[in-house]
């Protein structure tokens, strides 16, 4: 079964830096890209950026350019978001999500579980 | 990039048929076949339901299907079950080689 593991919930205090993971199965790990997204409490889905684990070639939401840094490790199937200074606005749930485009076909599919990020002075 | 726009909530009763419309501009749904679905329950991930505008992945009920029509496209949802009562979220590719999501909309089964 196709998977995307994420690591687990973080609690961290404003300023402090913070990189969650997104580690893929099942599947050829460069084949597809990796997308990153943002839900806040009781808020909807946005959508932040995405890399390509077969070149790290990165695109972000202009939202989200220039505040979180997204990359991966081919080697271990493994896609990272992070932050060099967190906000208390960073509190939400951040998803990653398997994405197709190409072949005249766009998706999303499938989710990781979450991580939950805290950030509370 | 601003958000596509989703009714907030609709709600039906079972075995009606509802439609949730999203749209966007010719920047993004209008200007690509690149329209997908996800259904999120609450504490849940967001799963995959259509994609490409029109098409089903498989294990998605039938009951599940979607269209375009210029900047609009439009998720319907057949013979409502209880089950399905969750939040529902479109998605476009846009042309500055980005995604954007919908708001989002909470589906209540009366």
């Amino acid at each position: 079964e196709v998977q995307l593991v994420q690591s687990g919930a973080e609690v961290k205090k404003p300023g402090e830096s913070l990189r969650i993971s997104c580690k893929g199965s099942e599947y050829g790990f460069t084949n597809y890209w990796i997308s990153w997204v943002r839900q806040m409490p009781g808020k909807g889905l946005e959508w932040m950026g995405r890399i390509d684990p077969s070149d790290s070639y990165t695109n972000y939401s202009p939202s989200f350019q220039g505040h979180v840094t997204i990359s991966a490790d081919k080697s271990i199937s493994t896609a990272y978001l992070q932050w060099s200074s967190l906000k208390a606005s960073d509190t939400a749930m951040y998803y990653c999500a398997r994405l197709l485009f190409g072949y005249s076909s766009n998706w999303f599919d499938p989710w990781g579980q979450g991580t939950l990020v805290t950030v509370s002075s | 990039q601003s958000a596509l726009t989703q009714p907030a909530s609709v709600s039906g009763s079972p075995g009606q048929s509802i439609t949730i419309s999203c749209t966007g501009t010719s920047s993004d749904v209008g200007g690509y076949n690149y329209v997908s679905w996800y259904q999120q329950h609450p504490g849940k991930a967001p799963k995959l339901i259509i994609y490409d505008v029109t098409k089903r992945p498989s294990g998605v009920s039938n009951r599940f299907s979607g269209s375009k029509s210029g900047n609009t496209a439009s998720l319907t949802i057949s013979g409502l079950q209880a089950e399905d009562e969750a939040g529902y979220y479109c998605s476009s590719y846009t042309s500055s080689t980005t995604w954007v999501f919908g708001g989002g909309t909470k589906l209540t089964v009366l």
